[in-house]
């Protein structure tokens, strides 16, 4: 079975840092792409980065040069180091799993139940 | 950036009503997109990706059409576990996104 668990979240000043983590099992989080998408109170979704097998990473321009994508394949768990925090990034933040690698079309096959950041003095 | 259009922003529906909702691209996206559902304090679940390939799973009264720029999520029959929130993702570029949510309610 497919699992995804968020954890790292909470309270932070801004100008801050944290760093989330998505402990997975089931599946081998360099065999696909997995993205991080975020969801502020009440507001839609917002895809915020990816990292794909191969190791490419890509980025939303809000975070570009603050927050980093990563992963460690040994313990098979993705991480997302955040710094420069502002009141804007305050939102619950999900792990996503991608779609299988024989599948040409791109999307979020698997969340986690997501992991609140609050960022606030 | 790809801009994604969603409309309505909400709607109200009662069980058993053929509901749709629709997406546009702000430039051609092919068929790179994929609809979600997500109900309150909930992940949000991956219905159909590929604009028109229901992901397994998910019910037969749910589905899609469209490519280019224009999108459509068709919910035929609607149940009571349905009413949730709906969003369109383009995957055809990064920076993904979304559009801004659809909110099906009573």
């Amino acid at each position: 079975e497919v699992q995804l668990e968020e954890s790292g979240g909470g309270l932070v000043q801004p100008g801050g840092s944290l760093r989330l983590s998505c402990a997975t099992s089931g599946f081998t989080v360099s065999s696909t792409y997995m993205s991080w998408v975020r969801q502020a109170p009440g507001k839609g979704l917002e895809w915020v980065s990816v990292i794909y097998g191969s190791g490419f990473m890509y980025y939303a321009d809000s975070v570009k040069g603050r927050f980093t994508i990563s992963r460690d394949n040994s313990e098979n768990t993705l991480y997302l180091q955040m710094r420069s925090l502002r009141a804007e990034d305050t939102a619950v933040y999900y792990c996503a799993r991608g779609g299988p690698e024989w599948q040409p079309s791109e999307y979020f096959r698997d969340w986690g139940q997501g992991t609140l950041v609050t960022v606030s003095s | 950036d790809i801009q994604m259009t969603q409309s309505p922003s909400s709607l109200s529906a009662s069980v058993g009503d053929t509901v749709t909702v629709t997406c546009r691209a702000s430039q051609t996206i092919s068929r790179d997109l994929n609809w979600y559902q997500q109900k309150p304090g909930k992940a949000p679940k991956v219905l159909i990706f590929g604009a028109s390939t229901l992901q397994s799973g998910v019910p037969s009264r749910f589905s899609g059409s469209g490519s280019g720029t224009d999108f459509t999520l068709t919910i035929s029959g609607l149940l009571p576990e349905d009413f949730a929130t709906y969003y369109c993702q383009q995957s055809y570029s990064t920076p993904w996104t979304f559009g801004h949510g659809t909110k099906v309610e009573i």
